[in-house]
């Protein structure tokens, strides 16, 4: 158990449609960072925060959208649904103090995300 | 766009048998390499973090060491068990930012 959260782990949805998939980091880390796995594909990474704020940005696509709470959880919102995006969607968390990629990511157990 | 490849796709190896398999990645502004160990219905779990060239990191019959100039990492199972059977993936990172280019990992079974 890495201490990550993520909920929900399984979401099934219709082409379209809007959904939000939650993390929690592990204890005293700042940083969340998330990651798309495709079936076709390695992982991908999406988008990390660091502390509330955006840090880095991967090939995040201009209908899903982050945010990082007061409370250091992270919703991932993932708008007009296509079939392509379908994947598994993971959330990772940092150690250190800086939000850099010197240290160690302690992955979620991910969220499924079937698009019907 | 970065290319992190990972050789071989695959492996299969007897119980007992020693490996080791790459992670290549561009020499250029490198800044770290992560290992991670990924198991069918788990999450990844990281293994090794490395920075420096010439490190070696160890963890119980797990080792990774790094050429940062040539641009390869290699990752050494020693005396392979089946709770070794894992995908084992490597991550680049360079120093124009915080996000990791995965490799497409090795697909590592062991049988019994």
């Amino acid at each position: 158990d890495s201490g990550v959260t993520q909920t929900p782990k399984h979401l099934i949805t219709a082409t379209g449609q809007r959904v939000t998939l939650r993390c929690s980091p592990r204890s005293g880390d700042l940083s969340v960072y998330w990651y798309q796995q495709s079936l076709d594909q390695g992982l991908q990474f999406l988008i990390q925060y660091y502390n509330g704020e955006e840090r880095a940005k991967g090939n995040i696509l201009e209908r899903f959208s982050a945010q990082q709470f007061p409370d250091l959880h992270s919703e991932l919102n993932l708008s007009s649904l296509e079939l392509g995006d379908s994947a598994l969607y993971f959330c990772a968390s940092g150690a250190g103090t800086s939000g850099g990629p010197t240290y160690e990511q302690y992955f979620g157990p991910g969220t499924r995300l079937t698009v019907t | 766009i970065l290319n992190v490849e990972q050789s071989p796709q695959s492996l299969h190896v007897q119980e007992g048998d020693s490996t080791n398999f790459t992670c290549s990645f561009p020499s250029s502004n490198f800044y770290a390499l992560h290992w991670y160990r990924w198991e069918t219905a788990k999450s990844p779990e990281a293994l090794f973090v490395m920075t420096l060239n010439g490190d070696e990191k160890k963890k119980g019959r797990i080792s990774a060491t790094l050429n940062t100039k040539e641009g390869y990492s290699y990752l050494y199972i020693k005396g392979s068990q089946p709770e070794d059977s894992a995908t084992y993936l490597c991550a680049f990172n360079n120093n124009a930012g915080n996000m990791l280019t995965f490799g497409g990992g090795t697909r590592l079974m062991v049988k019994p």
